[in-house]
């Protein structure tokens, strides 16, 4: 049983699109890491949420920490080509200091 | 600033065979750490270096993996011996400290066991 769930696990959309992409847990987390990865490259940091309830904005991309601290979202408005990758939740829970990642979720962005 | 160095980039080894790879963190970075991401599936946690001793390596296969920071700087992680389900990419990260500060990671060594 993986401790971060992420849906769905492929998504592929047009150009233009609006997405949301899931992080789901029944630990709590003292705080959450999406990652955007792609190929042939390490994982490239998006945001941190620390606070139950935040929402985060970056351009384009929207991040949400649960109010439980046990989920997240990342909402994605008017997808462009250059989104394309594997985006990873990685949270540290409450009781370690482990930095656990999810599994991601590959997203296509078609022209 | 200049991010963190891996190499080899890639590696094909024959399985019962030895691998190293090196890692040389961002400067002034204390934390280290070495992930295995197998082709499908999210980073999966080595070991976990805290300057040259070793927060957390409960998820390293300690029979045929190990690692080591002697001076609190770069890193090696050695496979010995390899076996096929060990073909995976292998990412090195560090981070100014452990807990909730953001990982910066290489490009990672690509590992093909035959």
């Amino acid at each position: 049983t993986q401790l971060l769930e992420q849906s769905p696990q492929f998504l592929s959309i047009q150009e233009g699109e609006n997405l949301t992409v899931y992080c789901n847990s029944s630990s709590v987390f003292s705080s959450l890491q999406w990652y955007r990865q792609e190929p042939g490259e390490g994982p490239v940091l998006l945001v941190t949420v620390v606070t139950g309830g935040e929402v985060k904005k970056l351009k384009r991309l929207t991040f949400q920490f649960g109010d439980a601290r046990k989920d997240s979202s990342l909402h994605i408005t008017a997808a462009q080509t250059g989104d394309t990758g594997l985006y990873l939740c990685a949270g540290v829970e409450t009781s370690g200091s482990r930095l656990t990642f999810g599994e991601g979720t590959q997203l296509t962005v078609n022209p | 600033e200049a991010g963190v160095a891996q190499s080899p980039r890639y590696k094909i080894i024959e399985k019962r065979q030895s691998v190293a790879f090196w890692c040389n963190p961002i400067s002034g970075h204390a934390t280290l750490y070495w992930y295995q991401q197998i082709l499908g599936q999210g980073p999966k946690l080595l070991i976990q270096f805290q300057n040259n001793g070793v927060v957390d390596d409960s998820q390293l296969p300690k029979d045929r993996f190990s690692a080591e920071r002697l001076k609190g700087v770069d890193s090696t992680l050695k496979i010995q011996p390899a076996k096929l389900e060990d073909s995976a990419v292998y990412l090195c990260a560090s981070s100014l400290h452990s807990r909730n500060s953001p990982l910066h990671f290489g490009n990672g060594t690509r590992l093909t066991v035959t």
